[in-house]
């Protein structure tokens, strides 16, 4: 089965630890996101990549980083810089190319207590 | 103006029912659009890309006016399992790989 999947589905972590939410995808898509999303607002774009070993920042990048080192995988730190860390992140992929359409994970609910 | 604009609802409406969402975006240039569905604490899944002629994907019907910049979204004989959130998706323009989402539609599709 092709897909994207995201672990875990929960995370709860104590303030000031890093955490890493990982995604992995078989589609062989050339494209990954992440986003956020909170209570009453849209989804917005932390990073996105368009190719292995490249990666863009999106509207709210700070206080989060990741790497692209295979193109299957996209990894998202968020780290102790990041004020308002609880929500929801949701990875998604397209192909390079495409109109745009993105698939995604089913979403990993980090709880920062 | 916001980006991406639509009714937030919720629609409260009996099963069998046709029901319409409009959403409005703020840029002329864009090129893609999207109906994606959410369903409650899961992730948004693509109910159908929107073409310029419209198109139709069994009891739904999409329909793109680039003239006044809208993007609708029709649900005829309305199921129980229609009931969930459906987000209007715009490509950024100035950056093909980015999409801009709206804050969604609220449908509770009642027996």
């Amino acid at each position: 089965d092709g897909g994207i999947t995201q672990s875990p589905k929960y995370l709860f972590r104590k303030e000031g630890q890093n955490v890493t939410l990982s995604c992995e995808q078989n589609l062989n898509h050339d494209a990954m996101y992440w986003y956020r999303q909170d209570p009453g607002q849209g989804l917005r774009l932390i990073y996105y990549s368009q190719i292995v070993n490249d990666f863009q920042k999106g509207d709210i990048a700070e206080g989060y980083s990741v790497s692209r080192e295979k193109k299957e995988s996209f990894p998202l730190t968020v780290t102790s810089a990041q004020k308002n860390p609880t929500a929801f992140y949701l990875c998604a992929s397209s192909i390079f190319g495409s109109q745009d359409t993105q698939y995604f994970g089913p979403g990993t609910r980090l709880t920062v207590l | 103006r916001k980006e991406v604009e639509q009714d937030p609802g919720p629609f409260n409406v009996p099963e069998g029912a046709t029901v319409a969402f409009n959403c409005t975006y703020s840029n002329s240039a864009s090129q893609s659009f999207f109906w994606y569905r959410q369903d409650c604490r899961k992730e948004p899944k693509l109910l159908m890309s929107v073409y310029s002629s419209g198109n139709e994907d069994g009891r739904f019907t999409a329909q793109l006016n680039r003239a006044s910049q809208y993007i609708s979204l029709l649900i005829r004989d309305s199921k129980l399992s229609d009931s969930a959130t459906y987000l209007c998706v715009v490509s950024d323009a100035g950056n093909n790989r980015k999409l801009i989402w709206g804050l969604g539609t609220s449908l509770a599709v009642n027996p």
